[in-house]
């Protein structure tokens, strides 16, 4: 079966500008959960959707928001850009919500954003 | 959420058999281990879970000590596609929680 898409894979943008990121799950997926990987911090939990509702949330300032649809494919939004908000973007998806014992989440590509 | 420490980096050979240990002392009594591994600008991949004892799949194997203190994953026969950071995650699905990583083992398998 597919794996995790996400689009595009790579994005240049301006500081300033805002960026829509997308996430489609693995059939049958109801939790997608994002997050931020750079060099500097590793990786760093965004948030997680599960049922279109937003469950959880990392430490992350409000300029990072997501959404999640009823076929549970998600897009995640970063407003006014800096440049440090340059990083691979990672989603994953699996079956329930994270904590519920399902033990496997199936991570995308990946979108690489640069910000200049 | 346990605190796991892992060595920040290990090299290895072709065909040698790579032991990357973990150790998590604060493991709690319902957390499992688990492992995932990640190449340069591709998202992790599951590799192993375990409880206790020892788990193993096509892939690894991954043992783990009566105190459940620390844990081994064993890579048999590497090759140098095996060339990747490799994260050990404890904890990481009790309830309302999330995914969270720590700085992972870089491994370097040479010819």
């Amino acid at each position: 079966k597919a794996g995790v898409t996400q689009t595009p894979r790579y994005l240049i943008k301006t500081r300033g500008q805002q960026v829509t990121l997308s996430c489609s799950p693995i059939s049958g997926h109801r939790s997608v959960s994002w997050y931020q990987q750079t060099p500097g911090q590793g990786l760093q939990f965004l948030f997680e959707y599960f049922s279109e509702t937003q469950r959880n949330k990392g430490n992350f300032p409000g300029r990072f928001s997501g959404r999640q649809f009823s076929n549970s494919r998600s897009e995640m939004n970063v407003s006014t850009l800096e440049l440090g908000d340059s990083a691979l973007y990672l989603c994953a998806s699996s079956l329930e919500l994270l904590g519920t014992g399902t033990p496997e989440a199936f991570f995308g590509q990946g979108t690489r954003l640069t910000v200049v | 959420l346990a605190k796991t420490t892992q060595p920040i980096s290990m090299d290895s050979y072709e065909g040698q058999e790579v032991n990357i240990t973990c150790s998590h002392n604060n493991i709690a009594t319902n957390d499992y281990i688990t492992w995932y591994q990640q190449f340069p600008s591709q998202g992790p991949r599951f590799i192993i879970q375990g409880y206790k004892t020892k788990v193993t799949n096509e892939v690894a194997s991954l043992f783990i000590p009566a105190d459940r203190k620390s844990s081994t994953l064993s890579l048999p026969r590497v090759s140098l596609s095996d060339t990747a950071v490799y994260y050990c995650l404890v904890g990481a699905y009790n309830a309302g929680n999330m995914l969270t990583f720590g700085g992972g083992t870089r491994l370097m398998v040479k010819p």
